[in-house]
């Protein structure tokens, strides 16, 4: 059964704090995603990659940087957290080429005071 | 810009109602996507097509590839239906992002 993992379900954190967010996937996957959540929004996308070591930017990605050391292992990093990045934050991975199917991973609401 | 359209917004129904969820895009595209999420956040792929029709339990999904236009249809719709419904499109030209529609969220009646 696949998997897509993240490191905490919630989160609480200060203004001006760093804030790690990870995930994981166990399908070998090349590509990874970062989306954050929002009512009236929908799902945004802040950071992929399509391979270790390489990342691009998505729609959204001021505020915060990605790392993605290991193919299965893909971090979201807030480098100086604020209350406009209160949100759900969702982690996602596919295999290579146009039309794959995304699995998505479980979700990080993060509340940011 | 690529954008792609949602409607109804929300959508409620009573127990055994048949359902229709429409999606419209605005460019070609490889692929369309529909989702489904529970509260609690987690996602879940329901179908991915990129023409005619996919059957799967009470669920139907449907693209018209020259009017730009899929709809996702519950049949003998549930209570454990209730979740928001996400359609999403590979355009032309991606290496595999999807572009999002803001979701239908579907609360079914018992």
């Amino acid at each position: 059964d696949v998997k897509v993992t993240q490191s905490s379900r919630y989160l609480v954190k200060r203004t001006g704090e760093k804030v790690f967010l990870e995930c994981v996937q166990d399908m070998d996957h090349e590509n990874m995603f970062w989306y954050r959540q929002d009512p009236g929004l929908g799902l945004r996308l802040i950071y992929f990659s399509y391979d270790v070591k390489m990342k691009e930017k998505g729609d959204i990605p001021e505020g915060y940087s990605v790392s993605r050391e290991k193919k299965e292992r893909f971090s979201l990093i807030l480098e100086s957290a604020s209350t406009n990045q209160t949100s759900m934050y969702l982690c996602a991975s596919s295999s290579p080429g146009q039309g794959a199917s995304q699995y998505f991973g479980p979700g990080t609401r993060l509340l940011v005071l | 810009k690529n954008e792609v359209e949602q409607s109804p917004q929300n959508l409620t129904a009573q127990e055994g109602e048949f359902i229709t969820i429409n999606c419209s895009y605005s460019v070609g595209i490889s692929a369309l996507h529909w989702l489904q999420q529970h509260p609690g956040g987690g996602i879940v792929s329901l179908f991915m097509l990129s023409s005619g029709k996919k059957k799967h339990g009470r669920l139907i999904a449907t693209i018209n590839i020259q009017e730009k236009h899929s709809s996702l249809h519950i049949t003998a719709s549930h209570p454990r239906d209730s979740a928001v419904y996400i359609c999403a499109v590979n355009y032309g030209g991606s290496q595999g992002n999807l572009i999002f529609g803001k979701g239908t969220k579907l609360s079914v009646k018992p």
